[in-house]
């Protein structure tokens, strides 16, 4: 059973525009979250990260934000651009997991267009 | 070079075969861990090594035999796969496990087909 969905496999927006992409998670024990940034043939890049004790945190460009109540989490892009074309990954982990490792989801390719 | 580097980019192996996949970083972390992305699959954890020592294993069956001789390599080690092996492996690095997990470094990956 996944644990963190990704619902959209892809999204195109025009450059300039906001960009949306959307996660969602079923473990309620996950008290922290991440979103990664894949380009082809390049593994993934840690992006923008947000602990439980937050709702919103921003870097520049890129907001994540956090809903616990709804088990819900979303990575803003404003103003999209040509370069931020690749797949995003969310991915979650909580204290005391155990193995430390990060749970994925599928990823969303998003197609910046001109 | 830099980051978190993985050899060989592309094997074809047969099921017969013995083959490893090697990584290796340069970042001064000291875990690393192997994830494995199959088509349309999210990325699966596979083995997770702080200091040297495993300290998770994810269920993953004995074909697959990760080895970690210093805190900057990685080895996975195979034999005898099947085709639903054929997978891009990923490793990854972090400061150490625990809170620094959460940030971790990733290789480009090793992408695998099994005949």
């Amino acid at each position: 059973d996944q644990q963190v969905k990704q619902n959209s496999p892809s999204l195109s927006v025009q450059e300039g525009r906001i960009s949306i992409l959307n996660c969602d998670y079923t473990n309620s024990m996950f008290d922290y979250f991440l979103w990664y940034k894949k380009y082809p043939a390049e593994g993934p890049t840690f992006l923008i990260s947000i602990s439980s004790i937050k709702d919103k945190n921003e870097d520049g460009r890129f907001t994540v934000f956090l809903n616990k109540s709804a088990k819900h989490l979303s990575l803003h892009i404003v103003p999209s651009q040509p370069g931020d074309s690749a797949v995003y990954f969310c991915a979650a982990t909580y204290l005391g997991g155990g193995a430390d490792g990060l749970t994925f989801g599928k990823g969303t390719h998003l197609i910046i267009q001109p | 070079e830099t980051g978190v580097t993985q050899t060989p980019r592309h094997l074809v192996m047969g099921m017969t075969n013995k083959k490893s996949l090697k990584c290796e970083q340069h970042l001064g972390h000291n875990a690393m861990y192997w994830y494995k992305q199959s088509a349309k699959k999210p990325l699966e954890l596979m083995f997770v090594y702080s200091l040297e020592e495993r300290v998770e294993n994810n269920s993953v069956p004995s074909r697959f035999s990760p080895e970690c001789p210093n805190s900057s390599h990685l080895f996975l080690h195979l034999h005898t796969l099947q085709p639903e092996d054929s997978a891009l492996y990923l490793c990854a690095s972090s400061l150490t496990t625990g809170v620094s997990s959460y940030e971790q470094y990733f290789g480009p990956g090793t992408r695998l087909t099994v005949t």
